[in-house]
Parts: C-alpha cells; sequence; structure tokens
C-alpha cells in the first residue's frame, strides 16, 4: 500500500527556517517525480516544488524559488523540503505528492503538515 | 500565467446528476486532472488525463474536455461526494496549475 506521511511542521518565526519530511512506504520514491504541494487555509491547492526521479532536476514555484529547496534521500526513502526566510505568506497545510508516470497528476497524497509564521 | 476557473458552487439532488466545469483557454488541448477534498483530508485524484479512473473510483465520476471547458460529472450524486472539486492541468511556464475549486452539495 503507498503512503506517504509528512513532518516537520510547526509554529515559526518570519525570517525562520523549517525542514518538512515526507517518509514514504509501497514504493520506491527515487522511482518517480515527487512533489510538494501547499493549501492555505480556506484555499486551493498550489504547487511548490517537484523533484525528478533523477533526484537533480528541480523546479519550482515563482514564490518560493531562492528560498525553498526540495532533496531527497533514496536510502531512507524520504522527501524533504528546506524551507527558508518564511514569510507570513507561507502558513498553509504542506502535502507530499507522488507524481504519476506518464501524465502530470498527483496521484497519491500524504496527510498534510501545517506550517505556521507568525510572530 | 495559465488559469483555470471554476463555479463557486454547485448543488445536485441526491441521486441526480452534477456537472463541474473547469474553463481555460483552449483547456481541449491539454490533459486535466481532477481532484476531490472532503473537509480536514489530503486531496484524492478522481480522473486523470480528461476521462481516466483510477482503481478504487466509481464508474459514477467521468470526465470530459473540449475547447475551452473540461467538465467532471458525478452521475447518481450520493451524499458521500460532498466535497470540494478541482481541476489541475500542466503548463510549460506556469508548472502544475489548479482551477479556482468547486463545493458540490448535495441536497
Amino acid at each position: 500500500e503507498v503512503q506517504l506521511v509528512e513532518s516537520g511542521g510547526g509554529l515559526v518565526q518570519p525570517g525562520g527556517s523549517l525542514r518538512l519530511s515526507c517518509v514514504a512506504s509501497g514504493f520506491t520514491l527515487s522511482s518517480y517525480w515527487m512533489h510538494w504541494v501547499r493549501q492555505a487555509p480556506g484555499k486551493g491547492p498550489v504547487w511548490v516544488s517537484r523533484i525528478h526521479s533523477d533526484g537533480t532536476d528541480t523546479r519550482y514555484a515563482d514564490s518560493v524559488r531562492g528560498r525553498f529547496t526540495v532533496s531527497r534521500d533514496s536510502a531512507k526513502n524520504t522527501l524533504y523540503l528546506q524551507m527558508n526566510s518564511l514569510r507570513a505568506e507561507d502558513t498553509a497545510v504542506y502535502y507530499c505528492a507522488r507524481g504519476r508516470n506518464g501524465d502530470y497528476a498527483f496521484d497519491y497524497w500524504g496527510q498534510g503538515s501545517l506550517v505556521t509564521v507568525s510572530s | 500565467s495559465y488559469e483555470l476557473t471554476q463555479p463557486l458552487s454547485v448543488s445536485v439532488a441526491l441521486g441526480q446528476t452534477a456537472r463541474i466545469t473547469c474553463g481555460g483557454n483552449n483547456i481541449g488541448g491539454r490533459n486535466v486532472h481532477w481532484y476531490r477534498q472532503k473537509p480536514g483530508q489530503a486531496p484524492v485524484l478522481v480522473i486523470y488525463r480528461d476521462n481516466n479512473r483510477p482503481s478504487g473510483i466509481p464508474e459514477r465520476f467521468s470526465g470530459s474536455n473540449s475547447g475551452n471547458t473540461a467538465t467532471l460529472t458525478i452521475s447518481r450524486a450520493q451524499g458521500g461526494d460532498e466535497a470540494d472539486y478541482y481541476c489541475q492541468v500542466w503548463d510549460s511556464s506556469s508548472a502544475y496549475v489548479f482551477g479556482t475549486g468547486t463545493k458540490v452539495t448535495v441536497l
């Protein structure tokens, strides 16, 4: 059974940093494109970042480029999102999601991790 | 940037058919995916590539896509179908784009 479990969210002050983790089970992380998608309270999902199955090719939304870094540890089958210089507008539930092979859909999602940026 | 527009809400009587639209410039030339999200839960893929259902999604869910509008159809609506629904496409410049979302209410 495919499962994605996020952790690492919490309350952080503006300008601070946080690292989210997403442990995958039931499949091999390095065989898929993996993504981070966030959802601010009462809003729709917004794509944040993705890492190619080769582990080297990454892409970011304009709103986080230069501040967020996506990476993975294949040995631990774990995806990460390092978030620096956090802003109030980064407050959201962050989901890791698996990219469906062959198209640009997200076929499995984690339960989400809440990040709150506030002083 | 590419934008997808959905109606804010759709109401459907129990057992009837709900249609949720997703408007975008020449969206018919793109693959459209649909997600269902219940309160407090993560989104779930219900349709991929316009009209394909993942395993475990009932046949009551179907999709179509042509011109400037994609449509998710829920036949024989049930109370458990109440949720927010989002369309999504990929765009070469905007990357992964989600629609504005539609709240479906079953009366």
